[in-house]
């Protein structure tokens, strides 16, 4: 079964980075696109972006430019979200997702909450 | 940004009704549209990609259609495990932006 396992909860300070993993089950990252989305709470998907772990090409969303950086480990089959300089307002569950351009697989999320 | 402009944000519904939930693009998108599902706590669902196409495992009672800007998902006979928020998204350009959502809700 083809999957998408992400790392857990967690819980951050203003200021604070914070790495996020998804790793494939089943699955080898280096098939296609790995998509972040971001779902603020009670609310709707926002594209974050997207990382070609084949070729570490990246697509940065405008609103997520210069916050956040992805990155892919090709030999463990994992991709990375790190959140700089973590805000109140990046208090969100953050989805991996792959499968082509239309999302086919989607990770469980990781819920980050930043709070003083 | 491609902006895609869903409707309604809200629907209230019965089991065997058929509902059609709308999703407005900004500019052409060549129907490069994907639906998702998603319930509480959990991840979003692929439903439909490429406007018309069913994913793998998806009941036939749900159906997508349209072209250049305007596009529909439509669930012909509603069943309780249908449920949920509604997503659309254009991947015709990036960034590949969603719509608001459609919280289907049982009547």
């Amino acid at each position: 079964e083809v999957q998408l396992v992400q790392s857990g909860t967690e819980v951050k300070k203003p200021g604070e980075s914070l790495k996020i993993s998804c790793q494939g089950s089943g699955y080898s990252l280096t098939s296609d696109w790995i998509t972040w989305v971001r779902q603020m709470p009670g609310r709707g998907l926002e594209w974050m972006g997207r990382i070609d772990p084949r070729s570490s090409y990246i697509n940065y969303g405008p609103s997520f430019q210069g916050h956040v950086t992805f990155s892919a480990d090709k030999s463990i089959s994992t991709a990375y979200l790190l959140l700089s300089s973590l805000r109140a307002s990046d208090t969100a569950i953050y989805y991996c997702t792959a499968g082509g351009s239309q999302s086919r697989v989607w990770g469980p999320g990781t819920l980050v909450t930043v709070s003083s | 940004d491609i902006q895609m402009t869903q409707s309604p944000p809200s629907l209230s519904a019965s089991i065997g009704d058929r509902v059609t939930i709308t999703c407005r693009a900004r500019q052409d998108i060549s129907s490069s549209l994907a639906w998702y599902q998603q319930k509480p706590g959990e991840a979003p669902k692929l439903l439909v990609y490429a406007t018309s196409m069913l994913e793998s495992g998806v009941p036939s009672r749900f159906s997508g259609r349209g072209s250049g800007t305007d596009y529909t998902l439509t669930i012909s006979s509603l069943q309780p495990e249908d449920f949920a928020t509604y997503f659309c998204q254009q991947y015709h350009s990036t960034p590949y932006t969603f719509g608001r959502g459609t919280k289907l809700e049982i009547k």
